[in-house]
């Protein structure tokens, strides 16, 4: 069974410059959760998809966005990156809340 | 607010030692909690789980407690190895999200 495929793993964008990453759940799971993890600020939950419907969101500004397609995979995208957008971002799958989340491998984000 | 935290950043022990990582928790309501190992350059691996209504649960050398009494979570391995060395977060299940703690750093030396 295919784990959590996160595409691409390294990004490196420019300050102004705007980005979308990419997330495949495991087979079935139709709850897909983004998470930004930096040194000082640990692992952050940004937002949670289920059924293309977003049912939480983290304490982020606008910039930050994300969908859920009709076959679970799901799209984070951020607009006029700052430095301090860099970080993993890791997206994690559930077949639906309150169960074990499996985490993708993360893309690594470099804002220059 | 929520938080979910770690009283030590980094634990160092000897192969074959039994390793203890702690955990506290603000939430009482919460109800699901989940350990997780992760290492360098790769994104958090699932190790074990417990619900509220437990306060024990074995996996594979690793043994999760929960004290609701005090809001505090442990993570046991048994045997302790050097594959063992990683970041060990727990995570606290809030509304279709999970809450995370600082993370410790498991060294094992030989």
């Amino acid at each position: 069974k295919a784990g959590v495929t996160q595409t691409p793993r390294y990004l490196i964008k420019t300050r102004g410059q705007q980005v979308t990453l990419s997330c495949s759940p495991i087979s079935g799971h139709r709850s897909v959760s983004w998470y930004q993890q930096t040194p000082g600020q640990g692992l952050q939950f940004l937002f949670e998809y289920f059924s293309e419907t977003q049912r939480n969101k983290g304490n982020f500004p606008g910039r930050f966005s994300g969908r859920q397609f009709s076959n679970s995979r799901s799209e984070m995208n951020v607009s006029t990156l700052e430095l301090g957008d860099s970080a993993l971002y890791l997206c994690a799958s559930r077949i639906s809340g309150d169960t074990e989340a499996f985490f993708g491998q993360g893309t690594r984000l470099t804002v220059v | 607010g929520e938080s979910v935290g770690l009283h030590l950043p980094t634990l160092s022990v000897q192969e074959g030692d039994n390793s203890i990582i702690n955990c506290a928790y603000s939430n009482s309501a919460s109800d699901y909690f989940i350990w997780y190992k992760q290492e360098s350059g790769k994104g958090p691996q699932f190790i074990i789980d417990i619900r509220s209504n437990m306060d024990k649960r074995q996996g594979q050398r690793v043994t999760v407690l929960l004290n609701k009494t005090v809001k505090h979570l442990s993570l046991q391995i048994a045997a302790t190895q050097p594959g063992d060395s990683a970041v060990y977060f727990c995570a606290e299940e809030g509304f279709q999200k999970l809450v995370f703690g600082t993370g410790t750093r498991l060294l094992v030396s030989p």
